[in-house]
């Protein structure tokens, strides 16, 4: 089955510490879409990326990297420069924005 | 800019009760349309979509949702709500090019059910 994975389900850091999100899709989608979520905050975007090698900043990239050098994989970093990391990370691929979005299952960083 | 406006942050309803979940959105031209449900701890599932036509748009788990361009709105209807449809529901309208035509979310609205 065609799908989007997240990896891991829970993460736990250290403070000051640089943590890298898996994602990986086997859809054959195109973009690829970062988001952070926070309780009543919604959907805030970090990174996009459209195209193998090429990738955007959202509304919150400060703090995170990413890179996309295969087609299937959009890790995320989450560098001690972000501020208050602790939060649920969601992978989102898509074909064109028209057909929507697919979701992974999320992974959900905490830093003590 | 395009936006999406969810005004009920909480709703309530009684199990077997009817739902609307409400969306306002502004964009100037026909808008792709879509709504997600999201069980906690979880990713956003693709509940239906409205791309033209017929302006009622059926959905899974029993769910619908209704075009209506004069009023900018795109509700999310459900005659009978189980137990397991507590969870939260997000809007979603494709933006425009100056925008990447990349997906914009309303803020959610949280469904709780009681039985």
């Amino acid at each position: 089955d065609g799908g989007i994975t997240q990896s891991p389900k829970y993460l736990f850091r250290k403070e000051g510490q640089n943590v890298t999100l898996s994602c990986e899709q086997n859809l054959n989608h195109d973009a690829m879409y970062w988001y952070r979520q926070d309780p009543g905050q919604g959907l805030r975007l970090i990174y996009y990326s459209q195209i193998v090698n090429d990738f955007q900043k959202g509304d919150i990239a400060e703090g995170y990297s990413v890179s996309r050098e295969k087609k299937e994989s959009f890790p995320l970093t989450v560098t001690s420069a972000q501020k208050n990391p602790t939060a649920f990370y969601l992978c989102a691929s898509g074909r064109t924005s028209n057909y929507g979005y697919t979701f992974g299952s999320g992974t959900r960083l905490t830093v003590v | 800019a395009q936006s999406v406006t969810q005004p009920d942050i909480h709703i309530t309803v009684s199990e077997g009760a009817s739902l609307e979940l409400r969306c306002n959105y502004s964009y100037g031209a026909t808008p792709y349309l879509f709504w997600y449900v999201q069980s906690p701890g979880q990713g956003l599932q693709l509940l239906l979509k409205y791309f033209s036509g017929d302006t009622l748009v059926q959905g899974i788990k029993g769910f619908e949702a209704e075009f209506k361009r004069s009023q900018s709105s795109f509700n999310l209807r459900k005659p009978s709500v189980h137990w397991s449809d507590a969870a939260e529901y997000f809007c979603a309208v494709v933006g425009t090019m100056e925008y990447g035509n990349k997906l914009v979310f309303g803020a959610g609205t949280i469904l709780r059910v009681k039985s």
